[in-house]
């Protein structure tokens, strides 16, 4: 069976430094992936997603970048982090247009 | 593009009664797939039931159904015999069948189920 791994749970990081969330997916291949965002209180607002290694979509300017290396690998990375970035960030995979599911999430605070 | 909206914030429930879920909806695809998840406060999403756009019947999935109205553009989510375990935000969301792959969500709903 398919399963999603996402880390860390939480982050706590200082204004100006960097960022690296993982992201990868086991018991499939070619996965569509996504990077979403969730304000507190909010709905989730997409980052980026990619449909192949190397092959990104970035949905909103902002100081965030995504990769994928491999094939079942999604990175969401900064290089200098704003306090506006705080927030629930989730991972999430499909295949073509079957259902969308969900890592567990970081939880990130940018003090 | 498309919307969804969601036009309850929150929304308190006795124990063991139904409570319909609010979406509607706006777009101008024809194809297009609605989804509602699931998160409780431990973050995850949790899906819970599907409807297409030309699926004859209103979906179901054990206690919960969905109530699609497409001309009225809704996509309403019923759960029967609520319990304590249903407290969680809820969120409609919807992709069109062609074209891009991505999933548009609505600010979601926060449901607490009163004991």
């Amino acid at each position: 069976s398919q399963t999603i791994h996402q880390w860390p749970a939480t982050l706590v990081q200082p204004v100006g430094s960097p960022l690296s969330l993982e992201c990868t997916v086991e018991g499939t291949s070619n996965p569509n992936l996504y990077w979403y965002r969730q304000a507190a209180g909010r709905g989730l607002q997409l980052l980026f997603y990619s449909v192949g290694i190397g092959q990104i979509s970035s949905e909103v300017p902002q100081n965030l970048s995504a990769s994928r290396p491999q094939d079942r690998q999604f990175i969401l990375s900064s290089k200098k982090l704003l306090l506006s970035d705080s927030g629930f960030y989730l991972c999430a995979w499909n295949l073509g247009k079957t259902t969308l599911h969900f890592g567990n999430g970081t939880r990130l605070t940018v003090t | 593009a498309q919307k969804i909206t969601q036009t309850q914030p929150g929304m308190f429930v006795q124990e063991k009664e139904a409570v319909t879920l609010d979406c509607t909806y706006d777009t101008s695809d024809q194809s297009y797939g609605l989804f509602w998840y699931k998160q409780p406060s431990s973050g995850e999403m949790i899906f819970l039931i599907y409807q297409g756009s030309y699926d004859e019947q209103n979906a179901t999935e054990g206690r919960y159904s969905l109530n699609f109205q497409k001309a009225r553009k809704s996509a309403n989510l019923v759960i029967s015999a609520s319990q304590l375990g249903d407290s969680a935000m809820y969120f409609c969301a919807m992709r069109p069948n062609f074209g891009n792959e991505k999933l548009t969500f609505g600010t979601g709903t926060r449901l607490t189920i009163i004991p």
